[in-house]
């Protein structure tokens, strides 16, 4: 059972537009909500995480915005570039036990110059 | 030093070989995990180490063998593997058990022949 769902699967975006990753959970437990950014080739590099005491997190052009009514939050990338051409994977996080981490489906998203 | 560093980068071997697989972190990391990523997936845990004794073996085929020499080494095993585990294999590491700053390493490209 797929404990995170993420869309769209990929995502074509022009040069200085916004991209935009969705992800929804079910399980209220769940009190920590990384995302992950993963180049070809490398591992998933941690980009930006929220907790659900907060709507919004920005660090740059990567905000995350986060209902916790709906149990969804969002990837948005302002300006996008070239090199932000990669899977994105988001993921919720329990606060106990060794497994902990559970990722979504990914997107792959491109931005064409 | 805040990396994660596996090796080899790329392996091939046939079924009837023995190989192994190396990962290395010197921040202190106490968990360190396996994760095998096929192409358009997310990471899948495999194993999961606390305190160099593992922890979680999800249902993983006895092919793969892990091994947790002390704790700043990971190896990963690998006898009589078939051409469905052809994959990226991915360490990781956390400051603790259930810590949520997941660090991972480059990954190892294996093809199985």
């Amino acid at each position: 059972q797929q404990q995170v769902k993420q869309s769209p699967q990929s995502l074509i975006v022009q040069k200085g537009g916004i991209s935009i990753i969705n992800c929804a959970y079910e399980n209220t437990a769940f009190d920590y909500f990384p995302w992950y950014q993963q180049f070809p080739g490398k591992g998933p590099a941690l980009l930006i995480a929220i907790r659900p005491d907060v709507s919004e997190k920005k660090e740059g052009r990567f905000t995350i915005s986060f209902n916790k009514s709906a149990k969804q939050f969002s990837l948005h990338i302002m300006d996008s570039q070239p090199g932000d051409s990669a899977t994105y994977f988001c993921a919720a996080s329990l606060s106990t036990g060794a497994n902990n981490l559970f990722f979504g489906t990914g997107t792959r998203l491109t931005v064409i110059p | 030093d805040t990396e994660v560093t596996q090796t080899p980068k790329h392996l091939v071997m046939g079924m009837t070989n023995k190989k192994s697989l190396k990962c290395e972190q010197h921040m202190g990391h106490r968990a360190m995990y396996w994760y095998k990523q096929k192409a358009k997936k997310p990471p899948e845990l495999m194993f999961v180490y606390s305190y160099e004794k593992l922890s979680i073996n999800e249902s993983v085929p006895s092919r793969f063998s892990p091994e947790c020499p002390n704790s700043s080494l990971l190896n990963l095993h690998l006898h009589a593997l078939q051409p469905e585990d052809s994959a990226l294999y991915l360490c990781a590491s956390s400051q603790a058990p259930g810590y949520r700053g997941y660090t991972f390493g480059s990954g190892t490209r294996l093809t199985v022949v």
